[in-house]
């Protein structure tokens, strides 16, 4: 499987506790994006990195939230004193640098549940 | 900014019934519209797309047509199956947005078929 893949794809944690999600994206692609979605809605954008330069951080991003792709390969999200609002699925995207029809590649997401 | 509106659901429908759900946006440029599903516990898939005034997008019966003058891009199938329910999220591209894809969802269109 070649696809974009993220661990854990389930984490249930209590408030306070720190959680890290990480991310592989497909080999040859540059780019990656992380997003946020919650019950009910659509997925929003909360970061963006070219290679390992962290190019975008959406304002949803809060103190507590940390990405990072140090090599410019797999990337991490950290979330620090876990709330309960912080429970979501949080989807991995990559792209390639050379434009393939404005097309990105999700992964299956990791869902959060902070209890 | 760039927004999507999509139709709320949830939509039931019977099997074989004819399907659409409604996506109108706004943005500024030429964006590529897509439209991703994402069946019960799973990430997000790519359904199709159309990058141009008046492409028509299409897969496993699946057909939308971008249209510029009225700005929507809905998503239309002859006849769905139990096997079609899941949740339809309408979503725009921007173009050439620094090169990388901040993409705007709408909030989702739930399908329930029913046998």
């Amino acid at each position: 499987d070649t696809g974009v893949s993220q661990n854990p794809r389930h984490k249930i944690t209590k408030r306070g506790q720190n959680v890290t999600f990480r991310c592989d994206p497909i080999s040859e692609h540059n780019r990656l994006y992380w997003y946020r979605q919650t019950l009910g809605q659509g997925p929003e954008f909360l970061t963006y990195f070219q290679n390992e330069a962290q190019l975008e951080k959406s304002r949803l991003l809060s103190d507590r939230f940390s990405a990072e792709r140090p090599k410019g390969s797999f990337s991490t999200l950290e979330i620090q004193r876990t709330e309960q609002g912080d429970s979501a699925m949080y989807l991995c995207a990559s792209s390639p640098t050379v434009d393939s029809g404005n097309t990105i590649y999700f992964g299956e997401g990791s869902w959060l549940t902070v209890v | 900014g760039n927004s999507v509106t999509q139709m709320e659901g949830p939509v039931t429908l019977s099997e074989e019934a004819f399907l659409t759900i409604n996506c109108t946006y706004t943005a500024t440029g030429y964006p590529s519209l897509f439209w991703y599903v994402q069946y019960p516990g799973e990430g997000l898939q790519l359904l199709l797309k159309a990058t141009k005034a008046d492409d028509k997008g299409s897969n496993k019966g699946f057909e939308a047509t971008y249209r510029k003058e009225t700005t929507s891009f809905h998503l239309e199938k002859g006849s769905v199956q139990v096997s079609d329910s899941a949740v339809y999220f309408c979503a725009l591209h921007p173009m050439n947005s620094g090169g990388y894809q901040k993409v705007t969802f709408g909030i989702g269109t739930k399908l329930q078929v029913i046998p």
